[in-house]
């Protein structure tokens, strides 16, 4: 089963508007991460935000904000104002404390990422 | 500056050869990780390591082996490469735990011919 969806293949937004992209999670621990990274046609992966499962309040880095809504299971990234710059793959992630096996920690899964088009 | 180094950016292998990626991170994390990227699929992990000589099967273990006998030195090997492994291979580190953000590599584009 998937871990983490994402179901925007692709999105497209105008320039200086807010933009949400969305990320739903699988997970039976108590204790896990979300996680957005963002891939420019470069390659690189660059971090963005991060939401522990504990975290009360939103997460925000710059004009980054993580929507967590717990009970829903979803981590959905805003990008406020956005940017030609910000035209990229955005990738949702989750680490979960557990394995499968019980024996792992710290195991990192990624979604299937969304293509932002960011237009002038 | 942190880094995650991967062996080559390119590869051009022929099917059937016994294939070693390479990774070393200077960080002194317990966790490395190693993802293959394809088109419309996102990142699978392969498998990943918390310590040395520890690992676990990650999505998609099919094919592929991993070796790490020091803790900055994290190698995936296709045991005898196909063309289907032809892909994106992406390695990446991290601390141990939920809240540690993972550095990643500048990837290897492998392609089996």
């Amino acid at each position: 089963a998937q871990k983490i969806t994402q179901t925007q293949p692709g999105m497209f937004v105008q320039e200086k508007e807010a933009v949400t992209l969305d990320c739903t999670y699988d997970t039976s621990d108590q204790s896990y991460g979300l996680f957005w990274y963002k891939q420019p046609s470069s390659g690189e992966m660059i971090f963005l935000i991060y939401q522990g499962s504990y975290d009360e309040q939103n997460a925000t880095e710059g004009r980054y904000s993580l929507n967590f809504q717990k009970a829903r299971k979803s981590a959905n990234l805003v990008i406020s104002a956005s940017q030609l710059g910000d035209s990229a793959m955005y990738f949702c992630a989750m680490r979960e404390a557990r394995g499968a096996g019980g024996t792992s920690y710290g195991k990192l899964t990624f979604g299937q990422g969304t293509i932002l088009t960011v237009h002038p | 500056d942190v880094k995650v180094t991967q062996s080559s950016r390119y590869l051009v292998k022929r099917t059937g050869e016994k294939v070693f990626l390479e990774c070393v991170q200077d960080m002194d994390h317990e966790n490395m990780f190693w993802y293959r990227q394809d088109p419309g699929l996102g990142l699978r992990l392969i498998y990943f390591s918390y310590d040395v000589k520890m690992k676990e099967k990650g999505d998609i273990p099919e094919g592929y082996s991993v070796s790490r006998e020091k803790k900055e030195r994290f190698s995936l090997i296709l045991e005898s490469a196909s063309t289907n492994q032809t892909s994106m291979y992406l390695c990446a580190s991290s601390l141990v735990g939920t809240g540690g953000e993972a550095f990643f590599g500048q990837g290897t584009r492998l392609t089996v011919v």
